[in-house]
């Protein structure tokens, strides 16, 4: 049972690139969301998902694209990737556990943009 | 909408001396309420939760938290701080419309001292 894992750990990418950012949980729960975050800013929201299909946008949207084809899986795109989304992401997926749904957290993916 | 507010971004103890972290919230319903600790560049890992079914919640670590609706806070507070402490806390509540969306605090810095 290993959780929630993100791929990759770290990344650096240049002004204007894209890339993926992949979420994987084996404990069958509903709910995926995606964080960044910033020094003294806590954790925004960027994209969640209540379902296989489904999306739905957080507090700081722009500039990302997600999608949730299977599952198990929640993905995390940068079309065009700028400095101002260096930051740490975080995925997560939430399950119901003794009266109230909680979350469990990926280790991080840590993104430069330069 | 809701809010959380951690009242100090940093707070610096010594060891064995008591802990006290502060959260309030805003909200117009009970909520659910989490504490999260964060040590360094790692993920989140839940301490506690409260979910209306006793006011003094107790976590891991030694850690406990007391809801108080009149004073609309949750603090964290543990008896003797040690070294091992030291991390990042977040104080998180749930949307009044949908138990499976989460508001973030700003976080506190703890520092242990020797």
């Amino acid at each position: 049972n290993a959780g929630v894992t993100q791929t990759p750990k770290f990344r650096v990418l240049k002004t204007g690139q894209s890339m993926t950012l992949l979420c994987a949980q084996d404990m069958n729960h509903e709910y995926m969301y995606w964080y960044r975050q910033d020094p003294g800013m806590g954790l925004r929201l960027i994209h969640y998902s209540v379902g296989e299909g489904t999306t739905a946008k957080g507090e700081v949207p722009d500039g990302y694209n997600v999608s949730r084809l299977k599952k198990q899986n929640f993905l995390l795109g940068l079309e065009s990737a700028a400095p101002s989304q260096t930051s740490v992401y975080f995925c997560a997926s939430s399950g119901l556990k003794l009266l109230s749904y909680e979350q469990y957290f990926g280790p991080g993916t840590r993104l430069t943009v330069t | 909408a809701q809010s959380v507010t951690q009242l100090d971004s940093h707070v610096s103890v010594s060891e064995g001396t008591p802990v006290l972290l502060r959260c309030n919230y805003s909200s117009s319903y009970s909520p659910s309420l989490f504490w999260y600790v964060q040590h360094p560049n790692k993920g989140l890992q839940l301490l506690l939760k409260y979910t209306s079914a006793a006011t003094l919640v107790k976590g891991i670590n030694g850690f406990e938290a007391e809801f108080k609706k009149s004073e609309t806070s949750f603090h964290l507070t543990k008896p003797s701080a040690h070294m091992s402490d030291a991390a990042e806390y977040f104080c998180v509540v749930s949307d009044q419309y949908n138990f499976n969306k989460f508001y973030f605090g700003s976080g506190t810095k703890l520092n242990v001292k020797p």
